[in-house]
């Protein structure tokens, strides 16, 4: 379902490091399936989206991969810099629904 | 080409009183999104516009209302606002019923209730 607005997981790494951060998504029908990242006091960013017909995208340090069987999308950002720190946001949408249903997030924390 | 704007940036209002939040979406978008996020929590879903029409809302109280304008901008109002309407209220846009994409947000509008 929607967002319940529980208290963000935390997730820390080292600089330098790979981070991989996990989504359950809810509903199976949903075929399309972003990842936002919102720095403290902004609004979410677009970072990558995949669609249910890849189980794999690439981007620019940033992976995501998509196992419809069990309903798991991850976000995987190479050699991670001071400047992701910030929550990461996954978002599920099916075909002709208005609706976006966004997990509850996880923040990233850089240690330098 | 200009993206999703909010205004005002911050806000500061007291209990009772009501406060009204504007959004400007990305030309060509029709859809209009809102949502809150108290601090350090996640979005709720509060409201849809698409085309003029409100065609969805979250699991807020009736104080919580906006419109849609012609032009495709919208404004949320909240009347007789608590303390824990306290959040950053975020405006999307996309293109709408037919839309196959990503939602563009806003930079959002932070609401202080004193």
């Amino acid at each position: 379902g929607e967002s319940v607005g529980l208290h963000l997981p935390t997730l820390s790494v080292q600089e330098g490091d790979n981070s991989i951060i996990n989504c359950a998504y809810s509903n199976s029908a949903s075929d399309y399936f972003i990842w936002y990242k919102q720095e403290s006091g902004k609004g979410p960013q677009f970072i990558i989206d995949i669609r249910s017909n890849m189980d794999k995208r690439q981007g620019q340090r940033v992976t995501v991969l998509l196992n419809k069987t069990v309903k798991h999308l991850s976000l995987q950002i190479a050699a991670t810099q001071p400047g992701d720190s910030a929550v990461y946001f996954c978002a599920e949408k099916g075909t002709g629904t208005y609706k976006y249903i966004f997990g509850t997030g996880t923040r990233l924390k850089v240690l330098a | 080409e200009a993206g999703v704007t909010q205004s005002p940036t911050h806000l500061i209002k007291t209990r009772g009183q009501q406060a009204t939040l504007r959004c400007s979406p990305i030309s060509g978008h029709t859809s209009v999104y809102w949502y809150q996020q108290a601090l350090g929590l996640g979005l709720q879903f509060l409201l849809w516009y698409d085309e003029g029409e409100e065609r969805n809302r979250g699991n807020f109280p009736p104080r919580f209302s906006g419109r849609q304008f012609p032009n495709y901008s919208s404004e949320l109002n909240v009347n007789a606002l608590e303390l824990e309407d306290s959040a950053l209220y975020l405006c999307a846009s996309s293109f709408g019923l037919t839309n196959t994409g990503e939602l563009f947000f806003g930079e959002g509008s932070r609401l202080t209730v004193l």
